[in-house]
C-alpha cells in the first residue's frame, strides 16, 4: 500500500540536543510538507519541497533545517536553537506543487523536551 | 497572507442530527479548498477537495460546498454517528496553488 512512514512516532529530546525526525513516501509524489501542530491550534508550515535538491522555509522555520537529497525521503531536524520544540509534527506530500490534487498526510511525531 | 477561520470551534450533537462545519478565508484568488479528518493523536485524513470550478463534492454522508466570492467553505454530515467524532479542519492555498494553510478546526463529539 502507498502511503507516509513517519518515524519515530514519539521522541523525547534533551536540552540542546539536536534530533530528526523521519519521512519516507511511496506515492511518487514530487512535494513534501512538515507541519507543526500544538494544542488547540491549526498546522504551521515549518519547510516545503517541489522537488529534489530544493526546498522553501514556511512560516516557523527557525530552529528547524531539511534535506531533500530523494524523492521519498524529506527528514526535519530539530536543531537546539529551536526553543520550544514540544509539539505534534505532521508530514505531507503531494502529486505536484503546482496544481493541489491533494495532500496525504502521515501518522505524526510527538515530541517531548525533557 | 490567507487567514483561514473554522466556527464553531466545537460541537456537540445527539446521533442522528445532520450539522454544518463552518470554514471562511481571507483570500479568495484559491484554486482550491481541502477538507480533512483528524482523530486524537492521528495524522490528517483527506475527505474532499473542492477546485475552485466546482460548487461542491459530495462522499458519502459528507458534502461540502465552497463559494469563493463571499471566501466561505461549509461541511455538510448528515446522520451523525459516534464515529463521526473527531477534529475537522479545512485548508486552502495561501496564494495559488502554495502550501495549504489550515484553520484550528472544529471538534465535533457525536453522542449516541
Amino acid at each position: 500500500d502507498g502511503g507516509i512512514t513517519q518515524s519515530p512516532k514519539y521522541l523525547f529530546r534533551k536540552e540542546g540536543q539536536n534530533v530528526t525526525l523521519s519521512c519516507e513516501q511511496n506515492l511518487n509524489h514530487d512535494a513534501m510538507y512538515w507541519y507543526r501542530q500544538d494544542p488547540g491550534q491549526g498546522l504551521r508550515l515549518i519547510y516545503y519541497s517541489q522537488i529534489v535538491n530544493d526546498f522553501q522555509k514556511g512560516d516557523i522555520a527557525e530552529g528547524y533545517s531539511v534535506s531533500r537529497e530523494k524523492k521519498e525521503s524529506f527528514p526535519l531536524t530539530v536543531t537546539s536553537a529551536q526553543k520550544n520544540p514540544t509539539a505534534f509534527y505532521l508530514c505531507a506530500s503531494s502529486p505536484d506543487a503546482t496544481v493541489n490534487y491533494g495532500y496525504t498526510f502521515g501518522s505524526g511525531t510527538r515530541l517531548t523536551v525533557v | 497572507k490567507q487567514e483561514v477561520t473554522q466556527i464553531p470551534a466545537a460541537l456537540s450533537v445527539p446521533e442522528g442530527e445532520n450539522l454544518v462545519l463552518n470554514c471562511s478565508f481571507t483570500d479568495s484568488a484559491i484554486y482550491n479548498l481541502q477538507w480533512f479528518r483528524q482523530d486524537p493523536g492521528k495524522g490528517l485524513t483527506s475527505l474532499l477537495l473542492i477546485q475552485s470550478s466546482q460548487r461542491e463534492q459530495t462522499s458519502g454522508r459528507l458534502n461540502a460546498s465552497l463559494d469563493k466570492s463571499s471566501g466561505r467553505s461549509t461541511l455538510y454530515i448528515a446522520a451523525s454517528q459516534p464515529g463521526d467524532s473527531a477534529t475537522y479542519l479545512c485548508a486552502v492555498p495561501n496564494s495559488g496553488n502554495t502550501p495549504l494553510v489550515f484553520g484550528k478546526g472544529t471538534r465535533l463529539s457525536v453522542i449516541a
